[in-house]
């Protein structure tokens, strides 16, 4: 079992550039969240998809953030444009009938 | 979700058993105490959960209070890798997918 797998582990990008996060889940994990996590806010809920359909984004920041889910094996999270205050650890997870899996993150830096 | 208290931050002797104390005074008949830990620079990794039973697993054992208004995680002997930030979490195992993480306990094991 890999875990879940997240791409790139680190991204730096200028403000206003669009910036793609992906993820894949453990296989037969049906529910994927996208968390982010800061100093100042710690762990934040973003978006939460079950069985591929988004069930609850009111953690989205904002309509430059965008997620999807096409298949149960892949999800992207994209912002566009970037900005500074975007710079963040994006965290991907999958949930099994337990606990949560997290993947290792991707650190975004937007300069 | 009920609120959960814990300490700051605590030292722990590499070998020692580890002792994590958390408050969770409004829990409701229902809801699950969870834990979980972040390594360094790593996603957040999933430990134990309990209702009202006392629990082990490999990893630790999880100590609830017969009111359930608070439990202890205790890892019988720390290594120096078990050095992180712990998460007490409470919540509803069922049709609740949110995951609320507060600012946790940060162990760290001293040789």
């Amino acid at each position: 079992d890999a875990g879940v797998i997240q791409s790139p582990r680190h991204e730096v990008t200028e403000m206003g550039q669009e910036v793609t996060l992906r993820c894949k889940p453990i296989s037969g994990h049906n529910s994927l969240f996208w968390y982010r996590q800061t100093m100042m806010r710690g762990l934040e809920l973003l978006i939460y998809f079950n069985n591929n359909v988004p069930i609850d984004d009111s953690g989205m920041p904002e309509d430059r953030f965008s997620a999807k889910m096409p298949n149960a094996s892949f999800s992207t999270l994209k912002i566009q444009p970037s900005e500074p205050r975007d710079s963040a650890v994006y965290f991907c997870a999958s949930r099994g009938d337990v606990g949560y899996t997290f993947g290792s993150g991707t650190r975004l830096t937007v300069v | 979700d009920a609120k959960t208290t814990q300490p700051t931050s605590m030292d722990c002797a590499e070998g020692r058993a580890a002792n994590l104390p958390c408050n969770h005074s409004t829990i409701s008949g229902n809801e699950y105490v969870y834990w979980y830990r972040q390594i360094h620079s790593q996603g957040p990794q999933y430990i134990i959960h309990g209702l009202k039973n006392n629990e082990t697993n490999e990893m630790a054992s999880l100590i609830i209070t017969e009111d359930r208004k608070s439990s202890t995680l205790i890892l019988p002997h720390a290594t120096l890798r078990d050095t992180a930030v712990y998460y007490c979490i409470v919540r509803a195992r069922l049709n609740d997918y949110k995951l609320s993480f507060g600012a946790g306990t940060t162990v760290t094991v001293r040789a």
